[in-house]
């Protein structure tokens, strides 16, 4: 059974620094990946989604990557800023694309 | 404006009760799932379909019921048969076509609490 695992469960950073957080799964044999935000009490965004022939999605200052054989994703965040404030959650999908597992979150609260 | 959308967006419930959670998409999705989110933690999947009139059970289904009889809808029903059903209740879809295949995307969620 997948299981996902995101370190460190919270970081408060300031305003402007760049920032890696990290997420991990046992099962190597993934179909893709999905990074999501979170607002308190709100429903979540997707962020980025790579598939498992990708090695890594950009969208404006995010950036994910994808190792399937060390069973890692990163997502970067360059020059973070106070609305990046949130809750971030990695997601692997099984190999049928149908389902999602999903990591416990990182809260990330940027300090102005 | 294409989305998905959840009603109520709070609900509280006697014990004893059964309530049913409303899920609407207008993406033209052909998958639906529903998860439960309890604080601090992630999301577990409950139930999901795939295509209308057939669903399979996610991972922590017993003490809930869900139906497909239409693309659009998946409602979820809360049953007196959930031991523990306060929590944030999230549904989501996903397109199996186009630009943003596979991705799923979710809908803002309803708050059940048990009184």
């Amino acid at each position: 059974k997948q299981e996902v695992t995101q370190i460190p469960a919270a970081l408060s950073v300031p305003e402007g620094e760049n920032l890696v957080l990290n997420c991990s799964f046992t099962d190597s044999a993934i179909y893709n990946l999905q990074w999501f935000r979170q607002d308190p009490g709100k429903g979540l965004t997707s962020l980025l989604l790579i598939q498992s022939s990708q090695r890594e999605q950009t969208s404006g200052r995010l950036n994910a990557s994808l190792d399937k054989s060390s069973g890692r994703s990163t997502l970067y965040i360059a020059a973070s800023q106070p609305g990046d404030s949130a809750t971030y959650l990695c997601a692997a999908g099984e190999t049928s694309g149908s389902r999602l597992t999903f990591g416990e979150g990182t809260q990330l609260t940027v300090n102005p | 404006d294409g989305g998905i959308t959840q009603s109520p967006k709070y609900l509280f419930r006697k014990e004893g009760q059964n309530v049913t959670l409303s899920c609407e998409q207008n993406l033209n999705h052909d998958a639906m799932y529903w998860y439960r989110q309890d604080p601090g933690q992630g999301l577990r999947l409950i139930y999901y379909s795939q295509i209308v009139n057939d669903f399979q059970k996610g991972d922590i289904a017993e003490g809930y019921s869900v139906s497909r009889e239409k693309k659009e809808s998946f409602p979820l029903t809360v049953t007196s048969a959930q031991k523990n059903p306060t929590a944030f209740y999230l549904c989501a879809s996903r397109g199996l076509a186009g630009g943003r295949y596979n991705e799923q995307f979710f809908g803002p969620g309803t708050r059940l609490t048990v009184l």
